[in-house]
C-alpha cells in the first residue's frame, strides 16, 4: 500500500522567514496530494492541494510543488506569521483511501 | 464550522467495552471517511463509505466496524476496547467518490479507555 514519509517532524522559524516541508510517497498510482493544517485541539483543515497533472500550485503565501518522477512533493510557506504555527500533514491518494504523513510541527517565533 | 458533526465529543469507557461513534456528513456529501489520531501521531485512515457502500479499507482492526445508513450518517463501532484504542477519532466527508474534492473534517470524538 501507499507509504507517505514527511520531513522534518519539527520546524522552527523566525517570523518572516520561509518554511519548507517535504513528503515522499511510494505508490505511483497516487494522483492527488492535499496538505492539511491542524491547530492544537482542532480539526485538520485543507490549506492547498495539487493533482498529479500539475507541477506547482500557489495560493498567496502558500505553494506546493510536485515531482512525479521522484515521487515527492513539498509545501512552501513564505513570510511566515505566528498564526502559521500548527501541525501540517501531507497526504497522498492512490485510490479511494487517503494516506497521511506523520506531520510536521511548525513553530513561528515572533 | 465544517458542517460535519460528530457525537459524542468525549467518551470515557473501560477496557473490554464497546462504543459507537456517530458522524453526520455535510449536506450533499456522499463520502464518509473515518480516521484515528493517537496522541502526537498522524492521521490513520480506517475506512471509507460512499452512498452506503464500503469503498476503501485502511488500517482498521477486526474489532472495529463501520456502516453508512440511508440518510448518509455513519457509525464507527469499536469493541473489546484496549488501552491503546484511546485516541481522537475523526470523521470527514466529501462530495465525491474519488476524493479529488476537499475532505471536510468533523470536530472529532476523543475516546479514553481506562
Amino acid at each position: 500500500g501507499e507509504n507517505v514519509e514527511q520531513h522534518p517532524s519539527t520546524l522552527s522559524v523566525q517570523e518572516g522567514d520561509s518554511a519548507v516541508i517535504k513528503c515522499t510517497y511510494s505508490d505511483s498510482a497516487s494522483n492527488y496530494f492535499p496538505w492539511y493544517k491542524q491547530e492544537l485541539g482542532k480539526r485538520p483543515q485543507l490549506i492547498i492541494d495539487i493533482r498529479s497533472n500539475v507541477g506547482e500550485k500557489k495560493d498567496q503565501r502558500i505553494a506546493v510543488t510536485l515531482n512525479k518522477t521522484a515521487k515527492h512533493f513539498s509545501l512552501h510557506i513564505t513570510e511566515t506569521q505566528p498564526e502559521d504555527s500548527a501541525v501540517y500533514f501531507c497526504a497522498a491518494r492512490p485510490g479511494h483511501d487517503m494516506r497521511f504523513g506523520a506531520g510536521t510541527r511548525l513553530t513561528v517565533k515572533p | 464550522d465544517s458542517g460535519v458533526t460528530q457525537t459524542p465529543k468525549h467518551l470515557i469507557t473501560a477496557t473490554g467495552q464497546r462504543v459507537t461513534l456517530r458522524c453526520s456528513p455535510r449536506s450533499g456529501d456522499l463520502s464518509v471517511y473515518w480516521y484515528q489520531q493517537s496522541l502526537d501521531q498522524g492521521l490513520q485512515f480506517l475506512i471509507q463509505y460512499y452512498n452506503g457502500e464500503e469503498r476503501a479499507k485502511g488500517n482498521i482492526l477486526e474489532r472495529f466496524s463501520a456502516q453508512q445508513f440511508p440518510d448518509l450518517h455513519s457509525e464507527l463501532n469499536l469493541s473489546s476496547l484496549e488501552l491503546g484504542d484511546s485516541a481522537l477519532y475523526f470523521c470527514a466527508s466529501s462530495v465525491d467518490l474519488a476524493g479529488y474534492n476537499e475532505q471536510f473534517f468533523g470536530p472529532g470524538t476523543r475516546l479514553t479507555v481506562l
